[in-house]
C-alpha cells in the first residue's frame, strides 16, 4: 500500500514563479492536511480539506491555495513564490478530521531563490 | 495563544530511559500526540492520550495530565535507532494539530 505520495521529491524555485505541490492518497481518508516544516518551528498547518469539495485555511495560508476536488489529491498552489517559502512541505491525511491518527507523505523540499 | 513548549534537545546513552517532557496551552483539548521523526523523513505516529494517566505500549509510554496541562513521553532501553526527533502535538477545539518544535533525542553507544 503506497499510502501517502507526494512530488516533486525536492524543487528549486525562482522567486515569482509559480508551483503546484502534488499530493495522493490511497487510503480513501476524508480529511487531508499541508503543512510547512522550518527550522525551529513545529509544523504548521497551512490549508486542510475535511472532505472532498471542501478546504480551509491555516495557521499559515497566505500565498497559497488548494482545491480538492476527489477524495485522493490535495494539490498545493504557489501563485507567485518568494524566498520565504523555502520549506519542508508534508502533506497529511487522517480517516475523519477528528480521527485519532494523522499519516504524512514523505515531503517536498523546496527552495526558492 | 496556543502554546506548545518542549525541549530542544536531549542527550541520553544506549540502554538507558529519558522522558521528554511537553507542557502546553491551547484553545480547547481533543487530545495530544505524540510523533517521531528521523531526519530526513515524515513524521510517524507514536501515541495518543486523551484522558489522564499513563499509556504504555512496548518500550514507549506516554503520560497525561490535563490539569497542569503536561504530557511526557518515556522510552526505556534506549536503542540507537530511536535517535530522532519526538514531536508532541495537541488538538484543539477544532481538531486542528497545534505542534512544538520537537525534542532532537541523540543516543550515544
Amino acid at each position: 500500500t503506497a499510502g501517502i505520495t507526494q512530488a516533486p521529491t525536492s524543487q528549486i524555485l525562482a522567486a515569482g514563479r509559480s508551483m503546484t505541490l502534488r499530493c495522493t492518497q490511497d487510503m480513501r481518508h476524508n480529511a487531508m492536511y499541508w503543512y510547512r516544516q522550518d527550522l525551529g518551528l513545529g509544523l504548521r498547518l497551512i490549508h486542510y480539506s475535511n472532505t472532498a469539495g471542501t478546504t480551509g485555511k491555516g495557521e499559515v495560508p497566505d500565498g497559497y491555495s488548494v482545491s480538492r476536488a476527489n477524495t485522493d489529491d490535495f494539490p498545493l498552489t504557489l501563485a507567485s513564490a518568494v524566498p520565504s517559502q523555502t520549506s519542508v512541505y508534508f502533506c497529511a491525511s487522517s480517516d475523519t478530521p477528528d480521527s485519532r491518527t494523522q499519516y504524512f507523505g514523505p515531503g517536498t523540499r523546496l527552495t526558492v531563490l | 495563544g496556543q502554546n506548545i513548549d518542549q525541549p530542544t534537545e536531549m542527550t541520553a546513552t544506549e540502554g538507558a530511559i529519558v522522558q521528554i517532557n511537553c507542557t502546553y496551552q491551547t484553545s480547547g483539548f481533543n487530545g495530544l500526540f505524540w510523533y517521531q521523526q528521523h531526519a530526513g523523513e515524515a513524521p510517524t505516529f507514536l501515541s495518543y492520550n486523551v484522558l489522564d494517566g499513563l499509556e504504555e505500549k512496548g518500550r514507549f509510554s506516554s503520560f497525561l495530565s490535563r490539569s497542569k496541562g503536561y504530557s511526557y513521553l518515556l522510552l526505556k532501553e534506549l536503542q540507537m535507532k530511536d535517535s530522532a526527533s519526538y514531536l508532541c502535538a495537541v488538538s484543539d477545539s477544532n481538531y486542528q494539530l497545534i505542534w512544538g518544535a520537537g525534542t532532537k533525542l541523540i543516543i550515544k553507544p
